[in-house]
């Protein structure tokens, strides 16, 4: 069964930084892109970022770009996002997902997600 | 930034009725070399994440109901539930995923 499973979340300051990790299991996590996804409260869904699968291409939301940066490890199967100088704004759940050989392809597995909230 | 414009924002439907959401995007979402629309359909519930239930546009997802189907090409986009059932109420997104950013429409709250 394909399992994504984020942690990390948690009420952080503005200004601080956090790091969320999405572990994944069930497929060949090497053959896939993934992506971060965010909601904020009571809001749309907005894609944050994705990785190609040797971690060779990444893509960034204009309002993340340079505070955010999105890695893997397929080693330990793993998916992370290292969020610095965050915003109240920032303030979402925060999902992985899993999209497919091609960057340009649907966002087919999703995890539970992984609330963040900014506030001081 | 290709712009997803959905319609209506909020829908209700009775039980067994159809239910039909409509879906714009800023620009051409078909790419002619695969003759292929870069468009998903995804559900979420209360305190779920999102479901893809369509992508390409009109390929419906591996254990999907067939009472959901897509439709449209280029520009404009129709979700259709056939026969609404209960569990069917929830907010549906539609998504390019044609060019980053890789945006979402506003949603559409379905309700019975």
């Amino acid at each position: 069964e394909v399992q994504l499973v984020e942690s990390g979340g948690g009420l952080v300051q503005p200004g601080g930084s956090l790091r969320l990790s999405c572990a994944a299991s069930g497929f060949i996590f090497s053959s896939y892109w993934m992506i971060w996804v965010r909601q904020a409260p009571g809001k749309g869904l907005e894609w944050v970022a994705n990785i190609k699968q040797d971690g060779s291409e990444k893509y960034y939301v204009d309002s993340v770009k340079g505070r955010f940066t999105i890695s893997r490890d397929n080693a330990k199967n793993s998916l992370l996002l290292q969020m610095n100088s965050l915003r109240a704004e920032d303030t979402a759940v925060y999902f992985c997902a899993r999209g497919g050989f091609y960057a340009e392809d649907p966002f087919d597995c999703w995890g539970q997600g992984a609330l963040v909230t900014v506030s001081s | 930034d290709i712009v997803m414009t959905q319609s209506p924002d909020s829908l209700a439907v009775s039980l067994g009725e159809r239910a039909t959401i409509n879906c714009k995007s800023s620009q051409s979402v078909l790419y002619s070399s695969t003759n292929n629309n870069y468009l998903g359909w995804y559900q979420q519930k209360p305190g779920q994440p999102p479901k893809l239930l369509i992508y390409w546009a009109s390929t419906r997802e591996s254990g999907v109901p067939d009472r959901f189907s897509g439709s449209g090409s280029g520009t404009d986009f129709t979700l259709t539930i056939s026969s609404l059932q209960a569990e069917d109420v929830a907010v549906y997104y539609c998504q390019q995923y044609y060019s980053t950013p890789y945006t979402f429409g506003q949603g559409t709250k379905l309700e019975i």
